[in-house]
């Protein structure tokens, strides 16, 4: 199994600049996490969807990021436009049920943002 | 407030000894806590999960153990080597709400030969 696939794995933009994430989740996992993880913190939690349905966005700043998760599969987030305190690492997690007790929560590799 | 803090905040240790990572937390209704293992660019990668029920729980080298009453954590790393330098880091669940991970900032181990 392929486990969670994140693209691409690095990233550099100039600020204001836009620039967007994408995330397969594992097979069958109907509940889909975006992370960011500043150097030497863990990661803060942007937005969770169950299926194609956004339950928690409430750390996710509207007024430049935004996300979607058509057919309740694959994801994508989005910055536009980016700002230099946005470089950090962002991560796709997966799991079935949206329940951590339930299942396998597996985090992606990430991608590692830069904004110059 | 829920939180999860970890000590020490980094850590470097000998190729072949042992060593022990700590994690306190105040999270409740208490579900589960887990360590990840996060390589520098990589996502964490889970090593163990434990529930309230649960003292001891071993992965090959890495041994956890819980305190469901003190509300301590800790990892206990044996033998190490040089792919054990990570940052390791402690997840506890809550039973309710949307947002129940609660993520501790990580001990960042190097293993120096």
């Amino acid at each position: 199994e392929a486990g969670v696939v994140q693209s691409p794995r690095y990233k550099i933009i100039e600020k204001k600049q836009p620039v967007a994430f994408w995330c397969n989740p594992i097979s069958g996992h109907n509940t889909l996490y975006w992370y960011r993880q500043n150097l030497g913190q863990g990661p803060e939690l942007l937005i969770r969807y169950e299926n194609e349905e956004a339950v928690d966005d409430s750390q996710l700043p509207k007024d430049r990021f935004s996300a979607e998760r058509l057919k309740g599969v694959d994801s994508t987030l989005k910055i536009q436009p980016a700002e230099l305190g946005d470089s950090a690492v962002y991560l796709c997690a997966s799991s079935l049920f949206g329940s951590v007790r339930d299942s396998g929560y597996t985090f992606g590799s990430g991608t590692r943002l830069t904004v110059v | 407030k829920n939180q999860v803090e970890q000590s020490p905040q980094s850590l470097i240790i000998l190729e072949g000894k042992n060593c022990t990572l700590q994690c306190n937390y105040t999270v409740s209704p208490f579900s589960n806590l887990r360590w990840y293992k996060q390589d520098t660019g990589r996502g964490p990668v889970s090593l163990t999960i434990m529930t309230f029920s649960e003292n001891t729980k071993s992965n090959g080298r890495y041994t956890a153990t819980l305190d469901a009453d003190t509300k301590q954590s800790s990892l206990h790393i044996t033998a190490s080597q040089l792919s054990d330098s990570a940052s390791y880091i402690c997840v506890v669940s809550a039973q309710t709400g949307a947002n129940n991970l609660f993520f501790g900032t990580g001990t960042r181990l190097t293993v120096i030969p």
